[in-house]
């Protein structure tokens, strides 16, 4: 059974930065692109970011370039999500989601997680 | 590349239902669209992948398709139940971007 794990959340001030991290298992983890997919109190869903199984490829949403890093550690089936330079519209739930396939293309989530609540707030 | 979704739709139970998808800045049939509905309080779940295959544990009264002529995708719910009360998202991608439709709020009369 897939079990898809997301810890980290919290209250932030802006400025701020914060570290998300998603267990996994119940399938080989390095043959999985992962990504992270958010929704803000009342909004839709948002793509973040997202990474390859073990290519080391990565994509990231225009929102988030350069303040957020995706990593995963395929040896503990985790994922991560280091977040810097946070505003108040990054607050959202943040869900750690599996895709189909290995590669980021085609992107198509086949299990998502409960997700984790980023409050950016002063 | 963007997909738009009429904001909600409502219906009477047993009825049916067809959500559209519409792709604008690129071909809905170049990438596999997806849906995933999501409860009230509760995380998405992947109901149709790849255009029209639906995982297993989903009823078949889901289905969905493409048509190229309005560049758009489609999900049908028939039969509809107080449980199909929910959200449903189309989602996309192409060579260098991920999204996600604005979701539409399906409300069971």
């Amino acid at each position: 059974e897939v079990q898809i794990l997301e810890s980290g959340g919290g209250l932030v001030q802006p400025g701020g930065s914060l570290r998300l991290s998603c267990a996994a298992s119940g399938f080989t983890f390095r043959n999985f692109a992962m990504a992270w997919v958010r929704q803000a109190p009342g909004k839709g869903l948002e793509w973040v970011s997202a990474i390859g199984g073990n290519d080391g490829s990565t994509y990231y949403a225009v929102s988030v370039r350069g303040r957020f890093t995706i990593s995963r550690d395929n040896s503990n089936n985790m994922l991560f999500l280091q977040m810097h330079s946070l505003r108040v519209e990054d607050t959202a739930l943040y869900y750690c989601v599996k895709d189909r396939g290995r590669w980021l293309i085609p992107a198509w989530v086949d299990y998502w997680g409960q997700g984790t609540l980023v409050t950016v707030s002063s | 590349f963007m997909l738009t979704q009429p904001h909600s739709m409502s219906e009477s139970p047993g009825k049916t239902i067809t959500i559209s998808c519409t792709g604008s800045g690129g071909n809905i049939d170049s990438n596999y669209v997806q849906w995933y509905q999501q409860r009230p309080g509760r995380a998405p779940t992947t109901i149709i992948y790849r255009d029209d295959q639906r995982p297993s544990g989903v009823p078949d009264r889901f289905s969905a398709s493409i048509d190229t002529s309005s560049n758009s995708a489609s999900l049908t719910i028939s039969g509809l139940m107080t449980e199909d009360e929910a959200d449903y998202y189309c989602q996309s991608y192409d060579d260098s971007t991920r999204v996600f439709g604005g979701g539409t709020k399906v409300t069971v009369l």
